[in-house]
């Protein structure tokens, strides 16, 4: 199975300040048609994940501007502009290309 | 407003079977591929198994093929997953979601598998 990895684990968060998670995948998520199917999810305690992000940058509808996915290859960044109460969480980056699609082990962001 | 609802968790012995159903409402659900992923207490997501639109080509993660079955009839919206020979690991938030261009946008709200004597 596809490896992803995960850092930092544990993020602790100042109000307005930024924040960046890193995954890097052991196999890169491209498709034969050149697209790169990496996505990250946001769960929130006692919700279920809600997709952020989709194909490295593509933000979904009703996601705020502050969060932005970067990355190539292997290696992929979720970046927080600046951070408010709500972003308090789990964070999840995500391969489908490759089964079984996998997840990352999770980067808990909370407040400092 | 797409919609998922699953139903069916609950608590079972060790060995026993359990069938979810998620209902799903807001989309052509024959359109799309649909998934199960689940999430054991404090861990994190693990894909279980996906279906394509038709129902006719099933996939399951390794570890569960031969005690799990999805399966889904598009003529009640709904997407299925028997669990068989089910053990204290199985323990978990049990989730379907869409699958769309190999990710998952819409997700339900989970149903709690607890397995335990």
């Amino acid at each position: 199975d596809v490896v992803m990895t995960q850092s930092p684990l544990s993020l602790p968060v100042t109000l307005g300040q930024p924040a960046s998670i890193s995954c890097r995948s052991s196999r890169s998520p491209v498709h034969s048609n050149g697209n790169i199917y990496l996505s990250w999810f946001q769960q929130r305690p006692g919700q279920s994940p809600r997709r952020l992000i989709y194909e490295v940058s593509r933000r979904d509808s009703g996601v705020p501007d502050r969060f932005s996915g970067s990355g190539s290859g292997t290696d992929f960044t979720l970046r927080i502009s600046r951070v408010e109460a709500e972003d308090v969480g789990v964070y999840y980056c995500m391969q489908g290309i490759h089964w079984p699609p996998t997840f990352g082990q999770g980067t808990k962001v909370e407040m400092k | 407003e797409v919609q998922l609802v699953e139903s069916g968790g609950g608590l079972v012995q060790p060995g026993g079977s359990l069938t979810l159903s998620c209902e799903v409402s807001g989309l052509t659900f024959s359109d799309h591929y649909m998934s199960w992923v689940r999430q054991a207490p404090g861990r994190g997501l693990e894909w279980v198994a996906k279906i394509t639109p038709d129902g006719s080509r099933k996939s399951y993660v390794d570890s569960l093929r031969g005690r799990f079955v999805v399966s889904r009839d598009n003529t009640k919206n709904s997407l299925y997953l028997q669990m068989d020979s089910l053990r204290v690991e199985d323990t978990a938030v049990y989730y379907c979601a869409r699958d769309f261009w190999f990710s998952c946008d819409y997700w339900g709200q989970g149903a709690l598998v607890i397995v335990s004597s």
